[in-house]
């Protein structure tokens, strides 16, 4: 199967700051990445879809200028949490996807705002 | 209704039972069905994908399909203990960005 990196795979930031997540496709093109958040013993939620060279589409609820999202290449993606709160807390996974193919996931980062 | 169902289980097997886990979808227009599974505390991995009506097999693993009743299940055969974690069934959406759509999970728990 493809392979999906992501960077870094933990982080522990000060409530007020701003982490960035690194999502790649390393095998293949990424047409459309996904980006999910996953708090503990809950199902995947998808956060916002992006398109290479397009602005991110995000699902209901998902505060867009919280979380900043580019796709700035067919196999980059990065995901902006900006002024972390404890609530942000939680496990971000991204996936990719080429054309309309299966869709792969990256192994996540756990991120922990104290 | 939720456009995906799977009972949460959790769903306890004996080693080397055959596991069975079922999953239905509202959106009869879907033409995509995967199984990913997911360990605790790490993100989900794709074990099989399935787009016609009927069976397929994948090693120790075979997805079924049944588009009238709208209907996918994956069974697992001489079932490990290594299999106990979490199974997401996903179905690709038809409009947009063709999202997948994912059930809660079901937890299979093997027992040696």
């Amino acid at each position: 199967g493809a392979v999906v990196s992501q960077h870094p795979s933990r982080v522990i930031c000060k409530s007020g700051t701003s982490v960035k997540i690194e999502c790649r496709s390393l095998d293949f093109q990424a047409t459309t990445m996904f980006w999910y958040r996953q708090f503990p013993k809950q199902s995947l939620m998808l956060m916002a879809t992006s398109n290479e060279g397009s602005k991110a589409t995000y699902e209901q609820g998902v505060e867009k200028d919280k979380f900043l999202i580019n796709h700035a290449s067919l196999t980059l993606s990065t995901l902006t949490v900006t002024s972390a709160h404890p609530e942000d807390s939680s496990f971000y996974i991204c996936s990719a996807r080429e054309q309309q193919e299966t869709q792969y996931f990256g192994p996540g980062t756990r991120l922990l705002v104290l | 209704q939720k456009e995906v169902e799977q009972n949460s289980g959790p769903l306890s097997v004996p080693e080397g039972a055959i596991a069975s886990l079922n999953c239905t979808y509202s959106d009869r227009g879907s033409q995509s069905f995967f199984w990913y599974r997911q360990y605790s505390g790490k993100s989900p991995e794709l074990i099989m994908f399935i787009y016609s009506n009927g069976d397929k097999e994948d090693g120790r693993f075979t997805a079924q399909l049944n588009k009238a009743s709208q209907y996918v299940s994956l069974l697992i055969r001489d079932s490990q203990p290594s299999d106990s974690a979490t199974y997401l069934c996903a179905v690709k959406g038809n409009t947009g960005f063709q999202k997948l759509v994912f059930g809660t999970g079901t937890r299979l728990l093997v027992s040696p």
